[in-house]
């Protein structure tokens, strides 16, 4: 059963657009909501993370938007630059319990 | 301090082998996790360890996959049989139970390649 829905599987846009990930789960009980980052030839690390006290999280030119009622959330990123250019994974953690499950990620590219 | 590390970073196998993977959590890091990454997949948890024992073994990977951890420092993934399928990079992440950024943390993995 896949908890975490990503769309969607790759994205391109140009240098200085807004790009926008999106991810949908089905847990009610996921209580964390982290997106991670990973380069090419890297491991994935931690971005930007969201409590769903809060319905938006900005961090520079990451934001993320939080809708608990639709069960959805989204990456959009300001801005971007080329080096941006990632494989980006959201994710979901239960109360109480420290495993994530991923979603499949979004392959960004951003073009000069 | 250092992050999470693994050995070996490159492993070639023959089918049918066993091998092992080991992993170095971060100091003080009480939860360790093993992760399979394949581009087809994605990354799919393994096993889950908090203090050492274990949380979840992950259901379709229990026939040939091992997960162990001897000590609060120290784990090991051990395949066996290997299989062609089993081509892919392995990674190794801890955390500390009720951090406050609640992070994962990755080492630089373990890519795999069984013939």
């Amino acid at each position: 059963q896949q908890q975490v829905r990503q769309s969607p599987q790759s994205l391109t846009v140009w240098e200085g657009e807004t790009a926008i990930l999106n991810c949908s789960y089905e847990d009610s009980t996921f209580d964390y909501f982290p997106w991670y980052h990973q380069f090419p030839g890297e491991s994935p690390a931690l971005l930007i993370a969201i409590r769903p006290v809060s319905n938006k999280k900005e961090d520079g030119r990451f934001t993320i938007f939080f809708n608990k009622r639709e069960k959805k959330f989204s990456l959009h990123i300001a801005d971007s630059q080329p080096g941006d250019s990632a494989t980006y994974f959201c994710a979901a953690r239960g109360y109480g319990n420290e495993k994530i499950t991923f979603g499949a990620g979004t392959k960004l590219t951003i073009k000069p | 301090d250092a992050g999470v590390t693994q050995t070996p970073r490159h492993e070639v196998a023959e089918k049918g082998q066993t091998i092992i993977l080991k992993c170095e959590p971060v100091s003080g890091h009480n939860d360790l996790f093993w992760y399979r990454q394949t581009k087809i997949q994605g990354l799919e948890l393994l096993s889950y360890f908090r203090s050492k024992s274990l949380m979840e073994d992950g259901g379709a990977f229990k026939d040939r996959f091992k997960a162990e951890m001897l000590n609060s420092s120290f784990s090991t993934l051990k395949i066996q049989p290997t299989e062609p399928k089993d081509s892919a990079v392995y990674l190794c992440a801890s955390s500390l139970t009720g951090g406050a950024r609640r992070e994962q943390y990755f080492g630089p993995g373990t890519r795999l390649t069984v013939l």
